[in-house]
């Protein structure tokens, strides 16, 4: 059974700080792997999806690697601002269509 | 060009009653999602449908709770005789296509559903 997990629960940076998320997941036959970012009392907003073929996407400030063999990936944030503050997300897709979330990790960029 | 619709936005229902959640998908998409939210906890897949079938409904509670997507219309997520476990917001989501033992499809998630049972 997959299981995903998202260190840190939750982070507070300065403005301005560079920083990464973590996700991990434990079986590593996955097709792809997915960061949404999640507003309180909102939906999610796809931010970048990583096929297993791939090692990195990137988009705009944002940056997600994937190391399928060891299990993880990471959303590394450049030049992080107030309006990054919300849940990040970490999700994959198995052989069946559904994805398996983390719990996420709380972001607060402080002015 | 519409996203994914969800209605309503918050839900109230006492003990007892039944829930009905609506989720429109983009159009053009033939693939619905719903997952649930429980507070503090991550997104928990509950049923995928595509018209007229339900194809993995693994997450789904056997008792008191259903879901449907039918020809026309919104698919549906029907909730019997809530209970205050079932205080959760509940997402839906759609994608154009299949990609099942593919890379693909991006799911496009709706805004939720709030449900408070008191």
């Amino acid at each position: 059974k997959q299981e995903v997990t998202q260190i840190p629960a939750a982070l507070s940076v300065p403005e301005g700080e560079n920083l990464v998320l973590n996700c991990s997941f434990t079986d590593s036959a996955i097709y792809n792997l997915q960061w949404f970012r999640q507003d309180p009392g909102k939906g999610l907003t796809s931010l970048l999806l990583i096929q297993s073929s791939q090692r990195e996407q990137t988009s705009g400030r944002l940056n997600a690697s994937l190391d399928k063999s060891s299990g993880r990936s990471t959303l590394y944030i450049a030049a992080s601002q107030p309006g990054d503050s919300a849940t990040y997300l970490c999700a994959v897709k198995g052989g069946s269509e559904k994805l398996v979330f983390g719990k996420g990790t709380k972001l607060t960029v402080n002015p | 060009n519409a996203g994914v619709m969800q209605n309503p936005r918050h839900l109230v229902r006492r003990r007892g009653q039944e829930a009905r959640l609506r989720c429109s998908p983009v159009k053009g998409h033939s693939h619905v999602y719903w997952y649930r939210q429980l507070p503090e906890e991550g997104l928990k897949f509950m049923v995928y449908l595509q018209k007229e079938n339900i194809i993995d409904e693994s997450g789904m509670p056997k008792e008191r709770f259903s879901a449907e997507f039918p020809k026309e219309g919104p698919s549906i997520l029907r909730i019997q005789q809530v209970v205050r476990g079932d205080s959760a917001a509940y997402f839906c989501a759609s994608s154009p296509k299949s990609s099942f033992r593919g890379g693909g499809e991006t799911q496009y998630f709706g805004p939720g559903t709030r449900l408070l049972v008191l």
